[in-house]
This record gives C-alpha cells, sequence and structure tokens, in this order.
C-alpha cells in the first residue's frame, strides 16, 4: 500500500504559482499519481494523473521526478477559486483497491 | 454535474434510527464507492462495489452495510444511528481511463444529521 505524505495547508495570493508536493515514497512500479481538488461540501474532483516526468493539461500540470517517490501538483496563476483542499493518491491499473483519499492538503488563496 | 447522483441531498433523523442512502453511477460504470466524511476531515472510504460484487471494504462499522443491485444502482444503509454518524456521505462511481488507471467521479453527497 503505497502511502502518501503531503503537507497539512498552505497558503498564496491571486496571480501567484502554486507548487503541493506529495511523498509516496513506497510507490510501487506500476503505481500511477492522481490528484483530486474538493471544494467546500462538494465531492472531490479529478485534476490530473501521470506516471513519470510531466503531465500538463487545462488546469494544472504534474512534475514527477526520475525516482517517481514525490509529486508535484503545480497550479498557475491562482486566483480565489481555487481555495480548495488537494488530494493525492497513488494507484495501479486494474487493481485500485489500496487508492486511498488522506488528509489533502488545505489551501487558502488570499486576495 | 458529474454525472453521478445521490438522494436524498439532506436528511434528519434520530439516535438509534436506520437510513438508506442511495447512489446512481454514471452511465457505464460499473464500480461504485461509498465514503464518509466528517466536519473538516478527510474522505474515510468504506467500501466498493463492482458489478454488483463485494470489491474492497474499508472503514465500514458493523452497522453499516451497503450492496449494489442489477442496474448498478448502490444503497448505503445505516442502521442503529449516533450522534457521530452525522457526516456527509460521497458516492463515486469510476471509469478506467488510460492506462487502465480508474478515475473516480463522486457525487453531490447526502448530508446526514442525526439529533
Amino acid at each position: 500500500l503505497a502511502k502518501t505524505t503531503q503537507p497539512i495547508s498552505m497558503d498564496s495570493y491571486e496571480g501567484q504559482e502554486v507548487n503541493i508536493t506529495c511523498s509516496h515514497n513506497n510507490i510501487a512500479t506500476n503505481d500511477y499519481i492522481t490528484w483530486y481538488q474538493q471544494f467546500p461540501s462538494q465531492g472531490p474532483r479529478f485534476i490530473i494523473q501521470g506516471y513519470k516526468t510531466k503531465v500538463t493539461n487545462e488546469v494544472a500540470s504534474l512534475f514527477i521526478p526520475a525516482d517517481r517517490k514525490s509529486s508535484t501538483l503545480s497550479l498557475p496563476r491562482v486566483s480565489l477559486s481555487d481555495t480548495a483542499v488537494y488530494y493525492c493518491l497513488v494507484g495501479a491499473p486494474y487493481n485500485n483497491n489500496d487508492m486511498r483519499f488522506g488528509a489533502g492538503t488545505r489551501l487558502t488563496v488570499k486576495p | 454535474d458529474s454525472g453521478v447522483t445521490q438522494t436524498p441531498k439532506h436528511l434528519i433523523t434520530a439516535t438509534g434510527q436506520r437510513v438508506t442512502l442511495r447512489c446512481s453511477p454514471r452511465s457505464g460504470d460499473l464500480s461504485v464507492y461509498w465514503y464518509q466524511q466528517s466536519l473538516d476531515q478527510g474522505l474515510q472510504f468504506l467500501i466498493q462495489y463492482y458489478n454488483g460484487e463485494e470489491r474492497a471494504k474499508g472503514n465500514i462499522l458493523e452497522r453499516f452495510s451497503a450492496q449494489q443491485f442489477p442496474d448498478l444502482h448502490s444503497e448505503l444503509n445505516l442502521s442503529s444511528l449516533e450522534l457521530g454518524d452525522s457526516a456527509l456521505y460521497f458516492c463515486a462511481s469510476s471509469a478506467r481511463g488510460q492506462g487502465g488507471i480508474e478515475t473516480q467521479y463522486f457525487g453531490p453527497g447526502t448530508r446526514l444529521l442525526v439529533l
């Protein structure tokens, strides 16, 4: 079971780039890394997923170093509406039984 | 809108009672997950069903049970309710994307208040 560790909270200001790092030291060869975003009183929403190097979509980038023991979610030019909890999960194809949401990182974006 | 529906949205009941929460997954999704989230707490995984069969079990109390029906909708039954069961209950369904990794799509949740 690949356990993940994230900072409990982070603060930022509007317009800044935010990087949230997740540690997963015992990630397995087949594991992928997935990030979710959760607003208060709403269910989590998929943001991005990757296996190695860099993945980018319309809302975020995911950086994964060669050893894959950590990953960094990068949110460019955050706005107040990016205030949310961000979760990092690791899991393997066709065997997601061990994917669990941890405490996540509570990001607060200030004006 | 994730395509996952949950009913009811809100539920108020008394201690000792029993309630049933319902979830309809996205069209075509075979997996259903149930989560509990207490105030300012993280998501606690309860149980997962895949095509009608229990697939994984998390921190689900013996007072709680779930099932997934042939039409793939799922119900979470909570009995002998206690004050501490007050929480948001989320259902998620999942689809396999690139590489076979499942992405979970969450419903809007059912807010349960036990008085």
